[in-house]
């Protein structure tokens, strides 16, 4: 069971825009800022969105953040068939002292 | 360019021990925070530890905590995971990553660790 929640699975066509929230509580998200990672099938995670919205260079801007309160969510517009992988919420937890991720998010484009 | 590199890997009985070794290049590793995450077969990832950029400051995930030894060497750019006890339960693709911006900017591709008789 993971600190964080997030759905299984999510899809999309594609162009379509998809979101993929992620279910926290104050002792994490509620007093921490978000990050996401994208898993491409068989490679290392990579990291997508920091400090709830920001991305790295070379992340496009397709890809978008957001926070409120105890949640967070991932934006994913124009979507494409590279965009198909694992998507992975992640911040601090002052209550367990260390990292936690949310337990993952399968993304599928049809 | 950044680059992490994750050896030390392999097969070990359960109560076993093995030392993980992430060797870091293409920037200045003394100044960064590093992290170990594990992403057992087919499951999502979990934290297990991470340690400040002068080795002063570690903390651990409570399911490793007392078994796992996180340490780094400045000196030789090197970052090591200390395992022992080793459960089943820990069988797992173990990743080093840099820390930044409180996020996890690089990731090195993984060593897989099999605790198993």
């Amino acid at each position: 069971q993971s600190v964080l929640t997030q759905p299984p699975s999510a899809s999309g066509t594609p162009g379509q825009r998809v979101t993929i929230s992620c279910s926290g509580s104050s002792s994490n998200i509620g007093s921490k800022t978000v990050n996401w990672y994208q898993q491409l099938p068989g490679t290392a995670p990579k990291l997508l969105i920091y400090n709830n919205n920001q991305r790295p260079s070379g992340v496009p801007d397709r890809f978008s953040g957001s926070k409120s309160g105890t949640s967070a969510s991932l934006a994913i517009s124009g979507l494409q068939s590279e965009d198909e992988a694992d998507y992975y919420c992640g911040t601090w937890d002052d209550s367990l002292n260390g990292r936690v991720f949310g337990g993952g998010t399968k993304l599928t484009v049809l | 360019e950044v680059q992490l590199v994750e050896s030390g890997g392999g097969l070990v009985q359960p109560g076993g021990s093995l030392r993980l070794s992430c060797a870091a290049s293409g920037f200045i590793f003394s100044n960064y925070w590093m992290d170990w995450v594990r992403q057992a077969p087919g499951k999502g990832l979990v934290w297990v530890s991470l340690i400040n950029s002068d080795g002063s400051r570690t903390t651990y995930a409570d399911s490793v905590k007392g078994r796992f030894t996180i340490s780094r060497d400045n000196a030789n750019n090197t970052l090591y995971l200390q395992m022992n006890s080793l459960r089943a339960e820990d069988t797992a693709v173990y990743y080093c990553a840099r820390g930044e911006y409180g996020a996890l900017g690089y990731w090195g591709h993984g060593t897989l660790v099999t605790v198993s008789s």
